[in-house]
This record gives structure tokens, sequence and C-alpha cells, in this order.
């Protein structure tokens, strides 16, 4: 149980294209979703945090312009990449808590290339 | 602020070798810590999760580790290593309840040999 479902697992984009990777939960209602950037050979960094019906609450550095993240629904919540660089490329994962104490549930990752 | 520091961002074993990740937190709150595994270009799979009770606490594929308050420690151990078992560990903490966002280390990646 407690599956985050990730789409696209790879995405390859032109510079200046926006690129949408959704996520959602399969089996539980994920009020709060967390999204990750992970460079490569690096560790995860948060860049916002979303909760179902509010606005993202984005890490200090983070563009929210750049980063469109909504969480219309207690099942999906989507992250969209606007106007993508070459530096944008990323492996990008979701991550939900289904229920305090269980832990976290990532997805399988997004891995982005802008060219 | 928490913070995690992962020592040694490569540990080398060999099959059937002691594995021992090194795990120190900060944290100004009792601690909720964790231990992932991850595959090249996958998300992370949970190991094991401290929360409360019991400081030694086993996870799957024969893992465990031990909450050390007094030495801010989560070290991950597992007897005897598989290759299967090489991959990227990462250790983290968050606040509390669990709803609270993770903070990660760096990552260890572990390197198993025949």
């Amino acid at each position: 149980g407690a599956v985050v479902s990730q789409h696209p697992s790879r995405v390859i984009c032109k510079s200046g294209t926006s690129v949408k990777i959704e996520c959602r939960s399969l089996d539980f209602q994920a009020t709060t979703m967390f999204w990750y950037r992970q460079f490569p050979k690096q560790s995860l960094m948060l860049m916002a945090t979303s909760n179902e019906g509010s606005k993202a609450t984005y890490e200090q550095g983070v563009e929210k312009d750049k980063f469109l993240i909504n969480h219309a629904s207690l099942t999906l919540s989507t992250l969209t990449v606007t106007s993508a660089h070459p530096e944008d490329s990323s492996f990008y994962i979701c991550s939900s808590c289904p229920r305090e104490n269980y832990g976290y549930t990532f997805g399988s990752g997004t891995r982005l290339t802008v060219v | 602020a928490q913070s995690v520091t992962q020592l040694g961002s490569h540990v080398s074993v060999s099959e059937g070798a002691l594995v021992l990740l090194r795990c120190n937190y900060s944290s100004s709150v009792p601690p909720y810590l964790f231990w992932y595994v991850q595959y090249p270009n996958q998300g992370l799979q949970l190991l094991l999760k401290y929360t409360t009770g019991a400081t030694l606490v086993k996870g799957i594929n024969g893992f465990e580790a031990e909450f050390k308050k007094s030495e801010t420690s989560f070290h991950l151990t597992k007897p005897s290593a598989h290759m299967s078992d090489a991959a990227e560990y990462f250790c983290a903490v968050s606040e509390g309840t669990g709803f609270q966002k993770l903070v990660f280390g760096t990552g260890t990646r572990l390197l198993v040999s025949p």
C-alpha cells in the first residue's frame, strides 16, 4: 500500500518549453506532497511543499514562478517547469506521507533533460 | 534547523562482510530518523525508520540501525553484504509527526565486491 505514481519517468524537452510532472497517490489521500530535486551524485534537496487546496510553500532560492506546483485534489499534485533551461536538467522526485508515523512514500522520479 | 551528516561518500566492502554506514544528525526536537536506499534512476525505498520506542530498529533486507541520542547518531548496519546491496543510501531526519519535511544527508554509495 501507500504508492505514489510519478510520470513521466523520463522527458527530454527543448529550451524554452514547459514540462509537467505528475504525482498521484494511488491508495491514500495525499494532503501534503513534497517535491525534491536531485543533481547527479548529490542528495535530495527540497524544492517545495504543497498542500491540497492551498498555495505551495517554496524553499529559499527556489523560483516559484518557474516551478509551478498545483495540488488541486487529494490524489494529484503536479510540478510544471516553465521555460526550461539546460540548468533545470535534473532528477525530480515527489514524496508524500500517507499517515502519521508511517514514513514517507516516494515516486519513482522523473529524469528531465533540457536540450 | 535540522541537519544530517553522512560520513564517507563511498564505502567499499566485500561480499559477506559487515556493512556500516554512518549517520549523525542535529535536531532541536526529538527527531524522526530514516534510512532510504536508491538504485540508479529510481525513487527512494524506505529501509527503516525510528520514531519512538525501541532504539534498535530492524528494517528490510537484513538492515538495522540504532538510535543513540547521546551520540546523535543513527548508523546503519548489515551483518553480511550481498552484491544486490550496492546502491546509494540516504539518512534523513524530520521533526515530529512525520508530516514535516525530510532533510537528507549527502548520501553514501555502497560498493560491494565479490
